[in-house]
């Protein structure tokens, strides 16, 4: 069965610091790649996509993730964290012979000190 | 602005009650999906729905129905709540237009505790 592993489950970093989290995936069809991000307290929302066209994607809040097909893998990126991006990432795919479903991984918890 | 709303934020139940969660998205989307979230597991898919009066399975259907009679509504049933069944459950929606990448939309979540 198709699935989507995120390698860290928490990670803690400071204010500043690099950020990249990663995300792989075991399809080797077409698939659309997805990273959600859950802030405390409020709902799921999209952080960046992809699905054709060049494999560096930006996002929202200065996030971007690369696309390595050879590696299925889809890690998500920032420079500079800061403390308002302490909140819960989810990397989801969309794989086109399952019908409508994103398969989605087990989440990294981010955890930014001022 | 796509907007999936949830009848309850929290939820507190008696074991071997029936549950109902209801799930309102209003973009017209044909596909809606129940999950829940548990910590250190992600989202797990629990039923999903391409149209009015259809229902698939997903990941974890177990002790779960779902009820889609409007387009709009999507409605996920416990029918015997139990204590294994406490958990943060969201509701999402997306487009069938494959332009919009399947994308989904989630609601707020409900969190609900058996007891």
């Amino acid at each position: 069965a198709q699935s989507v592993s995120q390698h860290n489950h928490h990670v803690i970093l400071s204010e500043a610091a690099s950020l990249e989290l990663g995300c792989n995936y075991s399809y080797g069809g077409t698939v659309n790649l997805f990273w959600y991000v859950q802030y405390p307290g409020q709902h799921l929302q999209l952080l960046l996509k992809y699905f054709s066209g060049d494999p560096l994607v930006k996002g929202i809040k200065g996030f971007e993730a690369e696309f390595i097909k050879s590696k299925f893998s889809f890690n998500l990126r920032k420079p500079s964290v800061q403390w308002s991006d302490t909140a819960e990432y989810f990397c989801a795919v969309f794989v086109y012979n399952q019908g409508g479903k994103l398969i989605f991984g087990q989440g990294t918890e981010l955890s930014v000190k001022p | 602005d796509v907007k999936v709303t949830q009848s309850s934020r929290y939820l507190v139940k008696r074991t071997g009650e029936k549950v109902f969660l209801e799930c309102v998205q209003d973009m017209d989307h044909e596909n809606m999906f129940w999950y829940r979230q548990d910590p250190g597991l992600g989202l797990r898919l629990i039923y999903f729905s391409y149209d009015v009066k259809m229902k698939e399975k997903g990941d974890i259907p177990e002790g779960y129905s779902v009820s889609r009679e409007k387009k709009e509504r999507f409605s996920l049933i416990l029918e015997s709540a139990s204590t294994n069944q406490t958990s943060m459950y969201l509701c999402a929606s997306s487009s069938q237009d494959p332009g919009n990448l399947y994308e989904q939309y989630f609601g707020p979540g409900t969190r609900l505790t058996v007891t």
